[in-house]
């Protein structure tokens, strides 16, 4: 079954909101990401926060993490219609292993 | 470039064939694994390996087998495809310590079984 679940599944905004999007988790992590899709291409990574770590910023992009609820928030300010795509979280857990496993993602449509 | 680079792109099969998607990556990473994605279902982990020569299991691995002889590759065989199969297969791969760049994945493969 999939380790992490993202709320909403789908969200539509205009140019120049903010879009959060939120992600949960079932088991123990090492750390968590969060990646984006854009329709028929590949995934690309945003931004990666570790299981000791609260908040983390890299542009216009926040992610927090709050692992007593195990749960991890990813917000964009100021949105642009390129920013149009689906946002994954999916974290790391395991030892040696270090498997990383997806959640269902949000489907974020930002209007021009 | 550096990179992880999937082929073919987009593949076609009649059910019961067998074939091999191939994964190659040319950034030493320790790391890799492979991915189906299907509509609804975000990204489901087939088979892992975390290093050469060793390999393992995910969430989905019945119908597919890998193996990893060189730290460069890591095939995917279909070993008789099923209609079921029909998906978009990504591959991905890592450093052992995680960097801040996650993973990084190829472009995927696109295969349809009929």
């Amino acid at each position: 079954s999939q380790q992490g679940e993202e709320d909403p599944q789908a969200l539509s905004i205009q140019e120049g909101e903010n879009a959060t999007m939120n992600c949960s988790y079932k088991t123990s992590i090492n750390n968590l990401q969060w990646y984006r899709q854009n329709s028929g291409r590949g995934l690309v990574h945003l931004i990666l926060i570790r299981s000791n770590e609260r908040e983390k910023h890299s542009g216009r992009l926040r992610v927090t993490l709050d692992t007593s609820k195990k749960s991890s928030s990813l917000l964009i300010t100021a949105s642009r219609a390129a920013d149009t795509a689906s946002y994954f979280c999916a974290t790391g857990y395991g030892g040696a292993t270090n498997k990383l496993i997806f959640g269902t993602g949000t489907l974020l449509a930002v209007q021009p | 470039n550096a990179g992880v680079t999937q082929t073919p792109k987009f593949q076609v099969l009649k059910t019961g064939q067998s074939m091999t998607l191939q994964c190659a990556q040319d950034m030493n990473h320790e790391y890799m694994s492979w991915y189906r994605q299907d509509p609804g279902m975000g990204l489901r982990l087939i088979h892992y390996s975390v290093g050469a020569g060793i390999t393992d299991q995910g969430e989905v691995p019945n119908g597919y087998n890998v193996s990893r002889s060189t730290t460069e590759d890591f095939p995917l065989r279909l070993l008789s495809a099923a209609p079921s199969q029909t998906s978009v297969y990504f591959c991905a791969s890592s450093l052992r310590d995680l960097p801040n760049y996650g993973y990084t994945f190829g472009s995927g493969t696109r295969l349809t079984v009929v």
